[in-house]
């Protein structure tokens, strides 16, 4: 079975200073791994996805995210947080475990941006 | 066409009243997903159609009713609903059906209220 845990659940950081969120996943499969934002009241977004190509991963908005297979994580990264950063992240592992390539998403981790 | 769209946006209905929530895209994909969620919480997963056949029900109270009538279009139809039930609810897409990995799109959701 697939698991993801998302090690905070809240970031606090301050304008321009670097972004570090904690993803860990379980996987009997090589996984992939995605990253969501989910801003106020509104839906989720696709920030980026590793699907077993380069390691290093790079999305929208300046974040990327590093595929550390030894580690079993994948940390979301940005080196300068801007305060429209501030949202709900979600962490998500999809296998073929149980058939089908259902994902599973992380409890989820609110980024917090100070002015 | 990129998104993926619902409506209505917002919804507050009676315990005895009868409702439906529609969920479209015009982007070809072969799954369609409803999640609920709660005040920050992840998404849960109800129901999957994949290639139009309900493929994953993960045991949704019968209060809850999906239905997909073609490709592009995703229903799900509400009746007799408790208070508990008050959550956003996102429909999302994604290009393959369950049998191969891809990323979701997501609508913005319809904020549910049950009186």
């Amino acid at each position: 079975a697939q698991s993801v845990t998302q090690l905070d659940s809240h970031v606090s950081v301050s304008e321009g200073t670097p972004v570090l969120l904690r993803c860990n996943y379980s996987s009997s499969y090589s996984p992939s791994l995605f990253w969501y934002v989910q801003h106020p009241n509104k839906g989720l977004q696709l920030l980026l996805k590793y699907t077993s190509a380069a390691t290093l991963v790079k999305g929208i908005n300046g974040f990327e995210a590093e595929f550390k297979k030894s580690e079993t994580s994948f940390h979301l990264t940005k080196p300068s947080a801007h305060m429209s950063d501030a949202a709900e992240y979600f962490c998500v592992v999809s296998d073929p475990s149980g058939g089908s390539y259902i994902p599973t998403f992380g409890r989820g981790t609110s980024l917090i941006v100070h002015p | 066409d990129t998104e993926v769209t619902q409506t209505p946006k917002h919804l507050v209905m009676g315990m005895t009243n009868k409702k439906s929530l529609k969920c479209e895209q015009h982007m070809g994909h072969r799954a369609m997903y409803w999640y609920k969620q709660k005040a920050k919480k992840p998404p849960e997963l109800m129901f999957v159609y994949s290639y139009e056949k309900l493929s994953i029900n993960e045991s949704v109270p019968s209060r809850f009713s999906p239905e997909c009538p073609n490709s592009s279009l995703l229903n799900l139809h509400l009746h007799a609903l408790q208070p508990e039930d008050s959550a956003l609810y996102l429909c999302a897409s994604s290009p393959l059906g369950t049998s191969g990995v891809n990323e979701q799109f997501f609508g913005p959701g319809t904020r549910l209220t049950v009186l």
